[in-house]
């Protein structure tokens, strides 16, 4: 089956510091693309990263970085300088041809004051 | 640019009622997706439209779930009759392409409890 696994359940960090939500997948397909997604308790899913597996540079979006490790299917979030409002779920999805998406279980991560 | 709308937010049902979902897509994003999240699990998805064609809908429960979007533009979900098991958030996105894949972005959800 073409999935992807998020192994923490919950992660907690503190304020301020570096906290890495893991993933990793499988796929047959050979371009594909990856992303985090954060949900909050309002429960909007909002596009946190993306990285196009073709592309060996990790992307980076201010204090979000990726990890993607494309012979091991490893596709890991850093956030760095944990702030509140990073509290949230987090899931990891990646591609099914073009459009769709598949998703992970999601990691609950706390921010600790 | 405004974002993905959905109403209602939240909605309680006595089983074997029917309910309805609405979404508003982004606009001109041409493909709108409805995914299920049942508590504690990560989005599946129900179906997908391509304008006011149906892309994929092999998830959907059609013996109990509809959806159509009617103009390609606003979508709507029914269930009728609603089961207990329907409880979960239903989540709308809209999608646009960059570079060889759409990005999705999704609506606020709405809450189902059934009771």
């Amino acid at each position: 089956a073409q999935t992807v696994t998020q192994s923490q359940p919950e992660m907690s960090v503190q304020e301020a510091e570096t906290v890495t939500l893991s993933c990793t997948y499988d796929t047959s397909e050979s371009d594909y693309y990856l992303f985090w997604y954060k949900q909050p308790p309002s429960r909007q899913m909002i596009l946190v990263i993306r990285q196009e597996a073709y592309k060996q540079q990790n992307a980076t979006e201010n204090r979000f970085s990726v990890n993607f490790q494309k012979a091991a299917k490893s596709f890991s979030l850093k956030i760095s300088d944990s702030q509140l409002g990073d509290a949230a779920m987090y899931f990891c999805a990646r591609t099914r041809g073009a459009q769709k998406l598949v998703f992970g279980q999601g990691t609950r991560l706390t921010i600790n004051p | 640019e405004a974002g993905v709308a959905q109403s209602p937010r939240y909605k309680i049902i006595e089983k074997r009622q029917s309910v309805a979902f609405w979404c508003n897509p982004i606009s001109g994003h041409a493909t709108l997706y409805w995914y299920q999240q049942i508590l504690g699990q990560g989005p599946k998805l129900l179906i997908q439209f391509q304008n006011n064609g149906v892309v994929d809908d092999s998830q959907l429960p059609k013996d109990r779930f509809s959806a159509e979007r009617l103009k390609g533009v606003d979508s709507t979900l029914k269930i009728q009759p609603a089961k207990l098991e329907d409880s979960a958030v239903y989540l709308c996105a809209s999608s646009v392409r960059q570079g060889s894949t759409d990005t999705q972005y999704f609506g606020p959800g709405t809450r189902l409890t059934v009771l």
